[in-house]
């Protein structure tokens, strides 16, 4: 079967920096995603992986290990608006989008 | 008004209520989706209309009945649901030209309590 895994929830103090891991086993892959969702909002995108790497975007960035199942997304100088549920989703052979969980995260002052 | 937008924000409903939701779409999209999202557990994809046509129908349970009449609307027309169907219910909207590669857009959602 298909499957995304990412901790159910995490702690960061602000100003610090965190790394929420993603782990993938899924048939084929087309690229994956992460995305930001605030307690009762929508989901909004943040990145979009195909090709191993880091890719950087202000205070966030997002790995990619294609051999490895595996992604993080990275977010430094964290603030208390951080505060949110991060998605992780995989595209499959078939581009069909298979999703985690997702990671709540926690920002203490 | 820009984005996805979704009505109702809540709706509480008893289990031989009708109801329906609403989303609409100002992005130009062709593929609009309905999703479940239920606590601590990944979204769950229920349809995927693409050009208005139905694309996708994840063996969802026929007490929800999704229409497409055009490809800015769609609605999820709700009968006989159980208390399980609780949840947040997201529309999201897509480009609709690469499937799951495309970036999806998402509505704020309907809370939805079935007593």
């Amino acid at each position: 079967g298909q499957n995304i895994d990412q901790p159910t929830e995490m702690t960061a103090t602000e100003g610090a920096i965190v790394q929420i891991n993603c782990t993938y086993q899924t048939s084929g892959f087309n690229g994956l995603f992460w995305y930001q969702q605030h307690a009762g909002e929508a989901p909004t995108f943040l990145s979009y992986n195909v090709l191993d790497g880091l890719e950087e975007k202000g205070r966030f960035s997002s790995f990619l290990s294609r051999s490895k199942g595996y992604s993080y997304l990275l977010l430094k100088e964290l603030q208390m608006k951080d505060s949110a549920s991060y998605l992780c989703a995989v595209v499959d052979s078939n581009y069909q989008l298979i999703w985690g969980a997702g990671t709540k995260l926690i920002i203490k002052p | 008004e820009t984005g996805v937008t979704q009505t109702p924000r809540h709706l509480v409903m008893g289990m031989t209520n009708k109801k329906s939701l609403k989303c609409e779409q100002h992005l130009g999209h062709n593929a609009m989706y309905w999703y479940k999202q239920s606590a601590k557990k990944p979204l769950e994809l229920m349809f995927v209309y693409n050009f208005k046509e139905q694309t996708e129908n994840n063996s969802v349970p026929s007490r929800f009945s999704p229409e497409c009449p055009n490809s800015s609307h769609l609605f999820l027309h709700l009968h006989t649901l159980q208390p399980e169907d609780s949840a947040l219910y997201l529309c999201a909207s897509s480009q609709g030209t690469s499937g799951g590669a495309d970036t999806q857009y998402f509505g704020p959602g309907t809370r939805l309590t079935v007593l």
